[in-house]
């Protein structure tokens, strides 16, 4: 089985255009977490989909959103990169919402930002 | 919010030795504690977890400790081997999931 695919793997912005990572889960996961991961901050959650709907969300500000589609792929955005975006944003998939489900995770996309 | 304090930031050991990783959370209705192994450049792995009505869980040399009254976890991994040798993260999950800042672990061969 396939696990969690992120395209692109590296990416390469400046200051003030937006950016689109997608995800795809391991077949049958329906749920899906986005991270960033930062060597200053560590691995910090910023939103999960499941069911096409937003279900929780981390402390991130409305410059990040995401979206969830039907086959349960799901893409998140940027607006209006700043410096401190650059950073490894990881997803996550699992089978079902639910705070006890194991997630597993893709090999994230690198964002650097000039 | 939830917050995961982890323990030690860096732990050096030398192979064969056991080695012991600590985690506090704040939030109460934390009720699943999974452990990830992150080698440098690739993604985190799930490699052990435990949620909140069980207090200890072993898969081969690794095993997790839950006191929930004390609001602390633990990840023992015996008999380490060189390749144990990468970053390993403890997370709660109440609300969100909230991860520890990571451990370093080193096993010298």
């Amino acid at each position: 089985k396939a696990g969690v695919t992120q395209t692109p793997r590296y990416l390469i912005k400046t200051r003030g255009q937006q950016v689109t990572l997608s995800c795809s889960p391991i077949s049958g996961h329906r749920s899906v977490s986005w991270y960033q991961q930062t060597p200053g901050q560590g691995l910090q959650f910023l939103f999960e989909y499941f069911s096409e709907t937003q279900r929780n969300k981390g402390n991130f500000p409305g410059r990040f959103s995401g979206r969830q589609f039907s086959n349960s792929r799901s893409e998140m955005n940027v607006s209006t990169l700043e410096l401190g975006d650059s950073a490894l944003y990881l997803c996550a998939s699992s089978l079902s919402q639910g705070g006890d489900q194991p997630q597993h995770f893709g090999d994230g996309t690198r964002l650097s930002i000039l | 919010g939830e917050n995961v304090e982890q323990h030690p930031s860096t732990l050096s050991v030398q192979e064969g030795d056991s080695a012991v990783i600590k985690c506090t959370y704040s939030d109460s209705a934390s009720n699943y504690f999974p452990w990830y192994k992150q080698e440098l450049g690739k993604r985190p792995q799930l490699i052990i977890d435990i949620r909140s009505n069980v207090g200890e869980k072993k898969d081969q040399r690794i095993a997790v400790t839950l006191n929930k009254t004390a609001k602390h976890f633990s990840l023992h991994i015996t008999e380490t081997q060189p390749e144990d040798s990468a970053v390993y993260f403890c997370a709660a999950r109440g609300y969100i999931p909230t991860f520890g800042r990571g451990t370093s672990l080193i096993v010298h061969p």
